[in-house]
């Protein structure tokens, strides 16, 4: 069976602390992809990986930065949380060249 | 750019009602079509999908056919159930490699006993 777990599945910070959200999947994907989920905006594409150490940005990079130092963990780093940043984060992995991701349960960021 | 649009929900419905949610996107080229579903408190999970013009994708008893005429891709289901409750996803991807999904807002189904 696939899997893709995250780290929490909730979190609270406090505006300008560094928050580190890990995934990990255990499928051999090559593709890992990390994105935000707010109510009538969908799902946003933060950053997405194609291979160890190599990332691209997504449609809203901005305030995020990951981490791919192995082909199954992704990272995402909020280097200072700031309030606009709560939000339901959402990691997914796919096959290269199949198109079906596989998402983790998410994660719930609360940041004060 | 490549967008998805879906109705707006929330949709609410009495148990073994007819389910349409309707989805038009605009791409260049010839993506594929998916429907995610939401259930409360988990990940998305792949519903049904369809990889060119005409393709129906089918899953549990929802269906969806990809329209290239009408741009549209519209999830339907004949009876539906109260566990069919959920967020729905249309999505496409975008064609060029890295498997990029471009997502709808999400419709909101409500099936009540």
């Amino acid at each position: 069976d696939v899997k893709v777990t995250q780290s929490s599945r909730y979190l609270v910070k406090r505006t300008g602390e560094k928050v580190f959200l890990e995934c990990v999947q255990d499928m051999d994907h090559e593709n890992m992809f990390w994105y935000r989920q707010d109510p009538g905006l969908g799902l946003r594409l933060i950053y997405f990986s194609y291979d160890v150490k190599m990332k691209e940005k997504g449609d809203i990079p901005e305030g995020y930065s990951v981490s791919r130092e192995k082909k199954e963990r992704f990272s995402l780093i909020l280097e200072s949380a700031s309030t606009n940043q709560t939000s339901m984060y959402l990691c997914a992995s796919s096959k290269t060249n199949l198109e079906t991701q596989y998402f983790g349960p998410g994660t719930r960021l609360l940041v004060l | 750019g490549d967008s998805v649009t879906q109705m707006e929900g929330p949709v609410t419905l009495s148990e073994e009602a007819f389910l349409t949610i309707n989805c038009t996107y605009t791409a260049t080229g010839y993506p594929s079509l998916f429907w995610y579903v939401q259930y409360p408190g988990e990940g998305l999970q792949l519903l049904l999908k369809a990889t060119k013009a005409d393709d129906k994708g089918s899953n549990k008893g929802f269906e969806a056919t990809y329209r290239k005429e009408t741009t549209s891709f519209h999830l339907e289901k004949g009876s539906v159930q109260v566990s069919d409750s959920a967020v729905y996803f249309c999505a496409l991807a975008v064609s060029g490699g890295y498997n990029k999904l471009i997502f709808g807002a999400g419709t909101r189904l409500a099936v009540h006993p």
